[in-house]
């Protein structure tokens, strides 16, 4: 069964330093979403790409985080630079259309000292 | 603003017990999530419902759009079903609203 691939699963940083987070969709889903999971929180959309369009980017802040998506199939999501308050789990998930289901990957478990 | 309220946000049971997580919604959706999310972060679709119930192993999801309220429920509940259950809707083509989710412990 397809799956959303992301990488890492876990990465440890400094405060100051930059991270990347990557996702793979699954084959043929156009809609692609990054989500920022705080610990006892629910998920909240960070950005939403249509194939390699960015349709919603409300809630990223643009002063630190980029995300690109330049094919239309995976997609970057960094922080530049990582403060203290990004520590959370980032999820990806990915659609054939917006509005349908969704799948979502297994996360990467961002930690910033 | 669209609000998810999810109810309890907490629930301890006994293995084997009938388990009922409560969400409810403020504004008209075009459909509803039930998702699952395991200590090591991965969330998996449960089930995506507009309407009526639907029923997958020992899970059962209800929806009554009317009332905006869905209901999740897990019969004969076992350790392994321990998790935390988020609630999370679409209106429109929008992106999901998440629920903050409910931590379900179920204890042998």
């Amino acid at each position: 069964e397809a799956e959303v691939a992301q990488s890492p699963r876990y990465k440890i940083t400094e405060k100051s330093q930059a991270v990347a987070f990557w996702c793979d969709p699954i084959s043929g889903h156009a809609t692609l979403y990054w989500y920022r999971q705080i610990l006892g929180q629910g998920p909240e959309l960070l950005v939403q790409f249509q194939d390699e369009s960015v349709v919603d980017d409300s809630q990223l802040p643009k002063d630190r985080f980029s995300a690109e998506r330049l094919k239309g199939v995976d997609s970057t999501l960094k922080i530049q630079p990582a403060e203290l308050g990004d520590s959370a789990m980032y999820l990806c998930a990915s659609s054939r259309l917006a509005g349908v289901d969704q799948y979502f990957g297994p996360g990467t478990r961002l930690l910033v000292l | 603003k669209n609000e998810v309220e999810q109810s309890p946000q907490n629930l301890t049971a006994q293995e084997g017990e009938f388990i009922t997580i409560n969400c409810s919604y403020s504004v008209g959706i075009s459909a509803l999530h039930w998702l699952q999310q395991h200590p090591g972060g991965g969330i998996v679709s449960l089930f995506m419902l507009s309407s009526g119930k639907k029923k997958h192993g020992r899970l059962i999801a209800t929806i009554n759009i009317q009332e905006k309220h869905s209901s999740l429920h897990i019969t004969a509940s076992h350790p392994r079903d321990s998790a935390v259950y988020i609630c999370a809707v679409i209106i429109g083509n929008t992106p999901l609203v998440f629920g903050k989710g409910t931590r379900l412990s179920v204890i042998a």
